[in-house]
């Protein structure tokens, strides 16, 4: 079975500094993987996907990630963070033998916090 | 541009009552979810559904039973609640099966077991 680990439970970073949040996952063949990201009291939105190509994705409001087999990573970067970046990210790994994402496995999340 | 709708946003129950938490998505997506959210565990699956007529255990489906009415919804019903159900609750769906879209979530159902 798939899972997913997010090593930092809380983050905080200074408005304008880069970001990288960290998740390794686990799976036997290639993944597909996604971050997500949840403002309080919603529901969490798309930032990007990997399935395939390119090892360095790029998503919404800025935000990449690269694939790296080797390391069995997926982290999300960011070059500069804005004040409306604090929310809680998710990294999730989807499987199944005939589904392209049917069944996701979330990590635990990482909460950002920005300071001015 | 609704999405993914779900209803109640809150609800408080007493133990042993029974609920059911409805969703409802408009983007003609084949494949539905439910998922609960507890502090410190991220997202657990509780039940999918890949097509209307079909409906599977995910990894968390004890206390729990789903009904995929049709198409657009998708229901959770709790028949007997426990003060370890309080969570909140979310719903997603997806597109095609094999598709390579993602899962859409609403806004999530804060449920409180006392």
């Amino acid at each position: 079975a798939q899972s997913v680990t997010q090593p930092d439970i809380h983050i905080t970073v200074s408005e304008g500094a880069s970001l990288e949040l960290r998740c390794n996952y686990s799976y036997g063949a290639t993944p597909y993987l996604f971050w997500y990201v949840q403002s309080p009291g919603q529901g969490l939105q798309l930032l990007l996907k990997y399935f395939s190509g390119d090892t360095l994705v790029q998503g919404i409001k800025g935000f990449e990630a690269e694939f790296k087999r080797s390391q069995s990573s997926f982290n999300l970067r960011k070059p500069s963070v804005h004040w409306s970046d604090a929310a809680e990210y998710f990294c999730a790994v989807g499987a199944g033998s005939n589904f392209g994402n049917e069944k996701l496995t979330f990590g635990t999340g990482t909460r950002l916090t920005i300071i001015p | 541009n609704a999405g993914v709708t779900q209803t109640p946003k809150f609800q408080v129950l007493k133990t042993g009552q029974s609920m059911t938490l409805q969703c409802a998505q408009d983007m003609n997506h084949n494949s539905m979810y439910w998922y609960r959210q507890d502090p410190g565990m991220g997202l657990r699956l509780i039940y999918y559904s890949a097509s209307e007529g079909t409906t599977d255990k995910g990894e968390v489906p004890n206390g729990y039973n789903v009904s995929r009415l049709n198409k657009r919804e998708f229901s959770l019903r709790l028949e007997s609640a426990a003060p370890s159900q309080t969570s909140v609750y979310f719903c997603a769906s997806s597109a095609q099966i094999g598709s390579n879209q993602p899962q859409h979530f609403g806004d999530g159902t804060r449920l409180s077991i006392l």
